[in-house]
């Protein structure tokens, strides 16, 4: 596709369920982040992917965050057993490869509401 | 650990008038990146400009400038003739040169009236 697109677009569930995010990279992009924004607040980084190293899981809250990318395609993020204070915006970008040099580009999130 | 700090929560601005954002980081490296990015309610994140540390010259993109002060660690964003699809939050973000992931000040909540 044309930009990173990220799926849902807005998410409501119910505390205690689990969520899965869906981000889609733009084709040929290496590099995969994911961020947190809270309401009002900037964004938190919560994972990286490059290629097919490890991820650099440094930034997720907790362990009922999970996140997952098959090579260079689709990652998924997913929030097990959902608290009120997970609910965000969930931002991915991607960039052709890593670092300060290139830019990334963004998708316009998943808004996520923990009820 | 690297900080980006935006001391402006909101601001406003006439239309075709000029307005400011303040940035100011803490870094130990000094070899980074900076940029200024812009989400609108789309909440699509945009780069607008951003300046490599190891330049003198200040970064311009059109009606949008920056004021890097490397000494001070300032990095300031002008917008020239405000226009009001500027209307806007604006995030000030920094990346060392060894890092990949960008760090990101709380945002400025820019309004441009009429």
């Amino acid at each position: 596709g044309a930009g990173v697109s990220q799926s849902p677009s807005n998410k409501v569930t119910e505390k205690g369920k689990d969520v899965e995010l869906r981000c889609d990279p733009i084709s040929g992009h290496t590099a995969l982040y994911w961020y947190r924004q809270r309401l009002g607040q900037g964004l938190e980084f919560l994972i990286y992917f490059q290629g097919n190293s490890a991820p650099d899981k440094s930034g997720l809250p907790s362990d009922r965050f999970s996140a997952e990318r098959t090579g260079e395609s689709v990652s998924t993020l997913t929030i097990q057993r959902t608290q009120q204070e997970d609910s965000a915006v969930y931002l991915c970008a991607s960039s052709f490869e890593q670092g300060s040099t290139t830019e990334a580009f963004f998708g316009q999130g998943t808004r996520l509401t923990v009820v | 650990a690297q900080t980006v700090t935006q001391s402006q929560p909101e601001m406003s601005v006439q239309e075709a008038e000029t307005v400011t954002l303040s940035c100011t980081y803490d870094t130990s490296e000094s070899n980074y990146y900076l940029f200024w990015y812009k989400q609108p309610p789309s909440r699509q994140m945009i780069l607008v400009i951003r300046q490599e540390a190891y330049k003198q010259q200040n970064a311009t993109e059109n009606r949008f400038s920056v004021n890097f002060q490397k000494a001070a660690k300032s990095f300031s964003l002008k917008i020239s003739d405000s226009q009001l699809g500027d209307t806007a939050m604006y995030f000030c973000a920094f990346i060392s040169n060894s890092g990949y992931a960008l760090n990101f000040g709380k945002g400025t909540s820019l309004l441009v009236t009429p």
